[in-house]
C-alpha cells in the first residue's frame, strides 16, 4: 500500500500569517494516463471532510484563492498564503492513483 | 443542492451485521462513483470502498473484504454498505462520499454528514 506520510501533525498559526503543509508518498503517485491524482481535505471541528484541491493543484469550487497546492511525483505541499480563523481544523492528503485509496495521518492546524 | 445523506449506524453487538445507506439528491447520482469512508474516535480517515457508476465494478481496503459488501441502487438514489462479523474497531462514523464520472475512482467531491456505528457488547 502507498504510505502518505503528512507533517507536521500539528500547526500553530498566526492570524494573517502564512502555513504550510507537507505530505509525502511511499512511491509515485503519477498514474499510467499521466495524471497525478493526489488531494487535499479538511475537515473542521465537528464537520465532515471538504475537498480542496484535487489533482495536486486544482481548487474546488467555493474554495477560497488564499489556498494552493503544489508538488509532483511523491512531494507535495498544501499553503494557506493567510490563514483566517476559519481555516483550523484536521487537513488531510489522500492518493487516488494507486489501490487501496490512502490518506495521510492528518495535520491539525491551530490557532 | 448536493446532499448525501448517511443512515442505519448505531449500535451492535460484536459478530453482528448492520447496513447503512446513502441517500442522494441533488445530482444524478447514476453518473458518480460512490464509496464508504470512516473515521475511528479522534483518529483519521481511512477507504473503506469504492463502487463504479453502473455498480459493475467495486473495490475494498484488505481491512473490510469478505466482511463489507458495498452496492447501489441508481433508481433510487442510494447507495448501501452492508457490514457483516462486526468487531470492536470497526466503531467509526461512517461517511458516504462520491465522484463525479463513471470511472474517476480517485478522488471524493461530495460527503455526507456520516453515521456513528459503535461495536460493543
Amino acid at each position: 500500500d502507498v504510505v502518505m506520510t503528512q507533517s507536521p501533525l500539528s500547526l500553530p498559526v498566526t492570524l494573517g500569517q502564512p502555513a504550510s503543509i507537507s505530505c509525502r508518498s511511499s512511491q509515485s503517485l503519477v498514474s499510467s494516463d499521466g495524471n497525478t491524482y493526489l488531494n487535499w481535505f479538511q475537515q473542521r471541528p465537528g464537520q465532515s471532510p471538504r475537498r480542496l484541491i484535487y489533482k495536486v493543484s486544482n481548487r474546488d469550487s467555493g474554495v477560497p484563492d488564499r489556498f494552493s497546492g503544489s508538488g509532483s511525483g511523491t512531494d507535495f505541499t498544501l499553503k494557506i498564503s493567510r490563514v483566517e480563523a476559519e481555516d483550523v481544523g484536521v487537513y488531510y492528503c489522500m492518493q487516488g492513483t494507486h489501490w487501496p485509496l490512502t490518506f495521510g495521518g492528518g495535520t491539525k492546524v491551530e490557532i | 443542492e448536493v446532499r448525501l445523506v448517511e443512515s442505519g449506524g448505531g449500535l451492535v453487538q460484536p459478530g453482528g451485521s448492520l447496513r447503512l445507506s446513502c441517500a442522494a439528491s441533488g445530482f444524478t447520482f447514476s453518473t458518480y462513483v460512490m464509496g464508504w469512508v470512516r473515521q475511528a474516535p479522534g483518529k483519521g480517515l481511512e477507504w473503506l470502498s469504492t463502487i463504479s457508476s453502473s455498480g459493475g465494478s467495486t473495490f475494498y481496503a484488505d481491512s473490510v473484504k469478505g466482511r463489507f459488501t458495498i452496492s447501489r441502487d441508481n433508481s433510487k438514489s442510494t447507495l448501501y454498505l452492508q457490514m457483516n462479523s462486526l468487531r470492536a474497531d470497526d466503531t467509526a462514523v461512517y461517511f458516504c462520499a462520491g465522484n463525479p464520472g463513471y470511472t474517476n475512482y480517485e478522488s471524493f467531491e461530495i460527503w455526507g454528514q456520516g453515521t456513528m456505528v459503535t461495536v460493543s457488547s
